[in-house]
């Protein structure tokens, strides 16, 4: 099946550093999700985006649909060790089913105090 | 709200023997899914099901069986469990999409063993 392409595969940071992650297809995609999973959690839904262009906050995080329609972006500010686990981005592909999703392989975030 | 169950949350079985893997939501969500997750591979969908008494093979559905008799409850069967089988198993559930409203909410995972 389809995938997104997500990238970093992983970070590494500092406390305090922020942190950008990015997911790009081939495809466009008429919605974009961003999941963060904690472990031995399921995935939490962090972030919706509905719009190209689109800019959304949660907190410290903040998340872009972009003008293609063929990426998102996901980045957290002043990262604190909390914020270790895997994120995930999914999206919703124009033309598709309307219940499947396609998910990224993730970015696992590593937070050093 | 409970939100999105699983039982159990671990099983270790031996090739060859059967379970089943219960999902639950309280959510009165129409959609229902099941995943697996294996390191490198992120989710990749075995079965779904958009409605009750209706299910659909995702993208890996060899080796795995579903039913929806509920529509609260969508079960997950291993007719004959294989050391391929080993995996952390998620179930998810969505309102029905009639628009732009595509998010799925999941459940904290069922760690299966197969020896």
């Amino acid at each position: 099946g389809q995938q997104l392409n997500q990238s970093p595969q992983s970070m590494f940071i500092q406390e305090g550093e922020d942190v950008s992650m990015n997911c790009t297809s081939s495809s466009i995609f008429n919605t974009w999700l961003w999941y963060k999973q904690e472990p031995g959690e399921g995935p939490v839904l962090l972030i919706a985006l509905y719009k190209a262009g689109e800019l959304t906050s949660n907190g410290r995080l903040t998340a872009q649909f972009g003008i293609t329609r063929k990426d998102s972006f996901l980045n957290i500010s002043a990262s604190i060790p909390s914020d270790v686990g895997i994120y995930f981005c999914a999206g919703h592909r124009s033309g598709g089913s309307n219940y499947k999703l396609t998910f990224g392989k993730g970015t696992l975030l590593t937070v050093n105090p | 709200n409970a939100g999105v169950t699983q039982t159990p949350k671990f099983r270790v079985l031996k090739t060859g023997q059967s379970m089943t893997l219960l999902c639950a939501q309280d959510m009165n969500h129409e959609y229902m899914y099941w995943y697996r997750q294996d390191p490198g591979m992120g989710l990749r969908l075995i079965h779904y099901s958009v409605g009750e008494g209706t299910t659909a093979k995702g993208e890996v559905p060899d080796g795995y069986n579903v039913s929806r008799l509920k529509k609260q409850n969508f079960l997950l069967g291993l007719e004959s469990a294989a050391p391929s089988q080993t995996s952390v198993y998620f179930c998810a559930s969505s309102p029905p999409s009639g628009g732009i409203y595509n998010e799925q909410f999941f459940g904290p995972g069922t760690r299966l063993t197969v020896l």
